[in-house]
């Protein structure tokens, strides 16, 4: 069954130092999604992005953050100055979108460690 | 922000037991669906529900979108120690396409 797949799956990095998460999204979906998840809490939305633009964000999502999909396959979330509060395990998911809510399928993650 | 309210928070079950986990909301809900989290995983999804009073069965899991379209409920039956981890209910509101999420339900079984 095709999966959302996710690099690395722990990512360690000096605070202000910026890092890049890598997705690979199931190859036919059209809406990709970054959510993420602080140790102990809920899962919380961060952005979606569908014909290559952002199409909603939170809050979360400030200047710091960005998207990008460099190709027709992967889909990466940048942060560019990255805080100890970044900290938090980081999913990508993708919907069909062919329709309108079908459910989303999550990547397994990746956990970023700011130091 | 729009909240999701999920219990209980946790559960500590005997095997062969039946669990009953349900998330509730002040807003309406288009779809309803139910994730499982495994150590290391991402969350896998268990059950979608699209109408309201729609009731849908997957093995030992049901799951049922509320009349309201403000809640949902899941049941598992005759827990197995396979069903441990934690539960997330999430669900599109009536406009947008971004997933709210409950805060989880974590089952633990003993055999």
């Amino acid at each position: 069954e095709p999966e959302v797949t996710q690099t690395p799956s722990h990512q360690v990095t000096q605070m202000g130092q910026e890092v890049i998460l890598r997705c690979v999204p199931i190859s036919n979906h059209l809406y990709f999604y970054w959510y993420r998840q602080i140790l102990g809490q809920k899962v919380e939305f961060l952005v979606s992005f569908y014909n290559n633009e952002i199409s909603e964000k939170s809050e979360i999502f400030d200047d710091q953050f960005s998207v990008e999909r460099p190709d027709g396959s992967n889909f990466t979330l940048k942060i560019r100055s990255t805080k100890l509060e970044d900290s938090a395990m980081y999913f990508c998911a993708s919907m069909l979108g062919m329709i309108s809510n079908q459910p989303q399928h999550f990547g397994d993650g990746t956990r970023l460690s700011i130091l | 922000g729009q909240q999701l309210n999920q219990s209980p928070q946790s559960m500590f079950i005997q095997e062969g037991e039946d669990v009953s986990m349900n998330c509730t909301s002040s807003s309406i809900f288009n779809t309803w669906l139910w994730y499982k989290q495994e150590p290391g995983e991402g969350p896998v999804l268990l059950i979608a529900l699209y109408k309201a009073g729609e009731l849908t069965s997957n093995g030992r899991l049901t799951a049922q979108f509320g009349i309201t379209r403000k809640d949902s409920f899941l049941n598992i039956s005759a827990s197995i120690p396979s069903d441990v981890g934690i539960y997330f209910c999430a669900g599109y509101l009536e406009y947008g396409n971004k997933l709210v999420f409950g805060a989880g339900t974590i089952l633990r079984v003993k055999s």
